[in-house]
């Protein structure tokens, strides 16, 4: 099956901790991103990628960090610079072909930070 | 000013009803716009796209796009309890290759 996930589902740390969160794709998707939903709001974008090797900064980049060395792999690190990490972390990623901009979300981590 | 405003919740129906979940827009740039349901606790799923003005229908389904007041719609007939998530509408953000999301909806379907 085709699909995006996201690693583990549920994550707990302590303070002062960095945690990296996994996305993997098979989809051959070439665009990722990191969204983060807080409580009665919206996602917001984190980071985002449109090519292996590449990525750009979205709304509320700081104390975030990514990688892209694989198409198929977008791992965010939540440094402990974060002033408040807990929170649900979506993944998600779009085909880079045509005018397309639907995006196909994973299941999900839940952070809490303690 | 937000680029895509929604309606926070909850809206509570009963079974059968017809529901109107509504966003707004601020960039006229905007042509294409895309609903996302999200259960609880799980990932956003996308439900409908539409591009530029008018109706687009799937099954109980219908999103409507009017330009001229910058307002997009989604309307679910003969509701079911099934239906009870948060609703979220998305449109290309300003430019980026990324979406700007609305805070969602939730949406409650009472039997």
């Amino acid at each position: 099956d085709g699909g995006i996930t996201q690693s583990p589902k549920y994550l707990f740390r302590k303070e002062g901790q960095n945690v990296t969160l996994s996305c993997e794709q098979n989809l051959n998707h070439d665009a990722m991103y990191w969204y983060r939903q807080d409580p009665g709001q919206g996602l917001r974008l984190i980071y985002y990628s449109q090519i292996v090797n590449d990525f750009q900064k979205g709304d509320i980049a700081e104390g975030y960090s990514v990688s892209r060395e694989k198409k198929e792999s977008f791992p965010l690190t939540v440094t402990s610079a974060q002033k408040n990490p807990t929170a649900f972390y979506l993944c998600a990623s779009r085909t880079g072909t045509g005018a397309s901009y639907e995006q196909y979300f994973g299941p999900g981590t839940r952070l809490t930070v303690t | 000013q937000k680029e895509v405003e929604q309606d926070p919740g909850p809206l509570s129906v009963p079974e059968g009803a017809i529901v109107s979940l509504n966003c707004t827009y601020s960039n006229s740039a905007f042509q294409y716009f895309m609903w996302y349901r999200q259960y609880s606790r799980k990932g956003p799923e996308l439900l409908m796209y539409t591009y530029s003005s008018g109706n687009k229908e799937d099954g109980r389904f219908t999103a409507q796009v009017d330009k001229s007041s910058k307002y997009i719609s989604l309307f679910i007939r003969d509701s079911q309890p099934s239906d009870s998530a948060t609703y979220l509408c998305a449109s290309p953000s300003t430019g980026r290759r990324a979406l700007t999301f609305g805070s969602g909806t939730r949406l409650q379907v009472q039997p």
